[in-house]
């Protein structure tokens, strides 16, 4: 099994642009989120799901998109990138529920200039 | 304003010493997480907590869930190089709410 995979690692973009965020996972879990983590600010979520067809706002949701057409796949979309939107996106996946153990993908470095 | 409010912020020890880092909130928690982080790296599940009271043992780590379910506490004996890291506290209600970390570093 990969577990959950992100792509890309890295990518640099300026104001206004929009781009998409991939994430996949290969363990069949319902649930899956999207955090960014922020120097002192720790991991806030920005969407959850939790199944296909399924997705809900987290504490920070302004400014993103999401779906979840699949249960492997949970794509995040930023419209028109922001200097505030600088930061390191981590996709997570857990089995069942928010209350089991998540499983987190390396992560993708967003420089937005 | 963080939900989970954890302390100290950073934690910089020799080896061999130990330490104890806090997970704070004013809500009440079904479960709590402690997680690790590597640079570069996502954070690695280290222990569920469920039941207030609840204490759990991870060779070197003990977890403490408070009785309120409101607050955690992790306490590492005999701080190891490898132990270095961001500990990172979860709290699951409708969703996962971290909280900012304390980043330790053990020095050899």
């Amino acid at each position: 099994n990969a577990g959950v995979t992100q792509t890309p690692k890295f990518q640099v973009l300026k104001t206004g642009q929009s781009m998409t965020l991939q994430c996949a996972q290969d363990m069949n879990h319902e649930y899956m989120s999207w955090y960014r983590q922020d120097p002192g600010m720790g991991l806030r979520l920005i969407h959850y799901s939790v199944g296909a067809g399924i997705t809900d706002q987290g504490e920070v949701p302004n400014g993103y998109n999401v779906s979840r057409s699949t249960t492997e796949d949970f794509p995040l979309r930023l419209l028109s990138a922001a200097p505030s939107q600088t930061s390191v996106y981590f996709c997570a996946s857990a089995v069942g529920g928010v209350y089991n153990e998540q499983f987190f993908g390396p992560g993708t470095r967003l420089t937005v200039l | 304003t963080q939900l989970l409010e954890q302390s100290p912020q950073f934690l910089s020890i020799q080896e061999g010493e130990n330490l104890t880092v806090y997970c704070n909130s004013s809500s009440v928690f079904s479960s709590l997480q402690w997680y690790r982080q590597e640079p570069g790296e996502g954070p690695v599940l280290l222990v569920t907590v469920v039941t207030g009271g609840e204490v759990k043992k991870l060779k070197r780590l003990t977890f403490q869930f408070g009785d309120a379910r409101k607050d955690s506490s992790l306490h590492i004996t005999a701080a190891q190089p490898g132990d270095t890291g961001l500990y990172l506290c979860a709290g699951a209600g409708n969703d996962m709410r971290f909280g900012a970390g304390t980043r330790l570093t053990v020095k050899p």
